[in-house]
């Protein structure tokens, strides 16, 4: 599975938007990115997920650069409920097919 | 529809004692994952099944640790003679199918503590 890379951490104005990018310079072909967030102690919330297409649903967007060598998920108006790790996540086909890596992420602080 | 479902939510285990924790799936799903995150530490990968079997456990520890997924009932993640190392929450995911284009799912998490 490709290596991401993402900022440690970021804030964010309330009703602003947040832009948290991550980087994927080495994914193929077939690898999906997605996106995860864990709210202190919570179980990981699932986010969007996206190939090659621009995807957006209630929650978030999701841009993928066309040569999707990085990605960027947008929280058009963040609340301090948006306050979270955020995961970008690269999943291929890898043995498993199964398990997601989680990395570092980025630390959203959205802040009143 | 009810979300991945954990329990208990919170355990305490001594030393050299069993831990058993409990996962029931998203209704219609039939993959479950399971996961571990020691204190301050990312989330790790440790095992995957379907029914009746074990697809991949390449991050589950050698000793001690053991995962199911019977045909009826939850899954269940089986530690044995647990160690203050363990202490850990343990999250449980679950995915309509396997593959690389389904989101998983998460439940609330197990908090084992180990005294």
């Amino acid at each position: 599975d490709a290596k991401t890379t993402q900022p440690p951490s970021m804030d964010c104005a309330e009703g602003r938007a947040a832009n948290l990018p991550c980087n994927h310079s080495t994914i193929s072909g077939n690898e999906y990115v997605y996106w995860y967030r864990q709210i202190h102690s919570q179980g990981p919330q699932y986010i969007i997920h996206g190939l090659k297409n621009n995807e957006t649903n209630e929650m978030a967007s999701l841009i993928i650069t066309e040569d999707r060598k990085s990605s960027t998920l947008i929280l058009p108006h963040a609340t301090l409920r948006d306050t979270a790790v955020y995961y970008c996540i690269v999943r291929g086909n890898g043995g498993s097919q199964g398990n997601l890596i989680f990395g570092k992420g980025t630390k959203l602080s959205v802040k009143p | 529809n009810a979300g991945v479902m954990q329990n208990p939510r919170h355990l305490v285990r001594r030393r050299g004692q069993e831990a058993r924790l409990r996962c029931s799936p998203m209704k219609g799903h039939s993959h479950v994952y399971w996961y571990r995150q020691l204190p301050e530490e990312g989330l790790k990968f440790m095992v995957y099944l379907q029914k009746e079997n074990i697809i991949d456990e390449s991050g589950m520890p050698k000793e001690r640790f053991s995962a199911e997924f019977p045909k009826e009932g939850p899954s269940i993640l089986r530690i044995q003679q647990v160690v203050r190392g363990d202490s850990a929450a343990y999250f449980c995911a679950s995915s309509r199918t396997g593959g690389r284009s389904y989101e998983q799912y998460f439940g609330p998490g197990t908090r084992l503590t180990v005294t």
